[in-house]
């Protein structure tokens, strides 16, 4: 049990352009669902928590305006980069976390690169 | 806020042989560690977890101990294996006190040398 998913697991795009990312918490219900961001060698970055129904929490420093966080579901929880620039490209990882649950459990990961 | 300092950052060992990583924790009202294996180009998976009531916890090849005194906590792989083969992490949380938010460690990257 507790299988995240997410969707794409690579994605290229164009500056400027948006990209969408699913996080999908496939065998239990995520009350609440984190987005990261790492870069190549380094620890996992928090960028925004997110509990169902409500606003994302951002972390400071992450602009809310740029990462568009959408917990619309008790599994699903979507990341959207807007107007996407080179400098976003990154590893985007999402985790979720059962209801009274202290575990996260982690997405396999989703590669962005924007050219 | 929690800090979390994780040593070294790098280790490697011959197979066979016993690993150990360590990390330092700075709030002491932390209560949950645990401990995730990243493989390149995937997604953290949690391997084993102790939450602050308990002081070591052992699962097959891998135990976790936890120094509350001492605010630190540590990870042994025994017996490893080539597919022990990756990066570690430690995370400390405070539970719901932070929205159970995961403050992590810098990274082990450990290597077993066939």
């Amino acid at each position: 049990g507790a299988v995240v998913s997410q969707h794409p697991s690579r994605v290229i795009c164009k500056s400027g352009t948006s990209v969408k990312i699913e996080c999908r918490s496939l065998d239990f219900q995520a009350t609440t669902m984190f987005w990261y961001r790492q870069f190549p060698k380094q620890s996992l970055m928090l960028m925004a928590t997110s509990n169902e129904g409500s606003k994302a929490t951002y972390e400071q420093g992450v602009e809310k305006d740029k990462f568009l966080i959408n917990h619309a579901s008790l599994t699903l929880s979507t990341l959207t980069v807007t107007s996407a620039h080179p400098e976003d490209s990154s590893f985007y990882i999402c985790s979720a976390r059962r209801d009274r649950g202290l575990e996260q459990y982690f997405g396999p990961g989703t590669r962005l690169t924007v050219t | 806020g929690e800090n979390v300092e994780q040593h070294p950052s790098t280790l490697s060992v011959q197979e066979g042989d016993s690993a150990v990583i360590k990390c330092t924790y700075s709030d002491s009202a932390s209560n949950y560690f645990p401990w995730y294996k990243q493989e390149l180009g995937k997604g953290p998976q949690l391997i084993i977890d102790i939450r602050s009531n308990v002081g070591e916890k052992k699962d097959q090849r891998i135990a976790v101990t936890l120094n509350k005194t001492a605010k630190h906590f540590s990870l042994h792989i025994t017996e490893t294996q080539p597919e022990d083969s990756a990066v570690y992490f430690c995370a400390a949380s405070l539970g719901v006190n932070t929205g159970n938010q995961f403050y992590f460690g810098t990274g082990t990257s450990l290597t077993v040398i066939p």
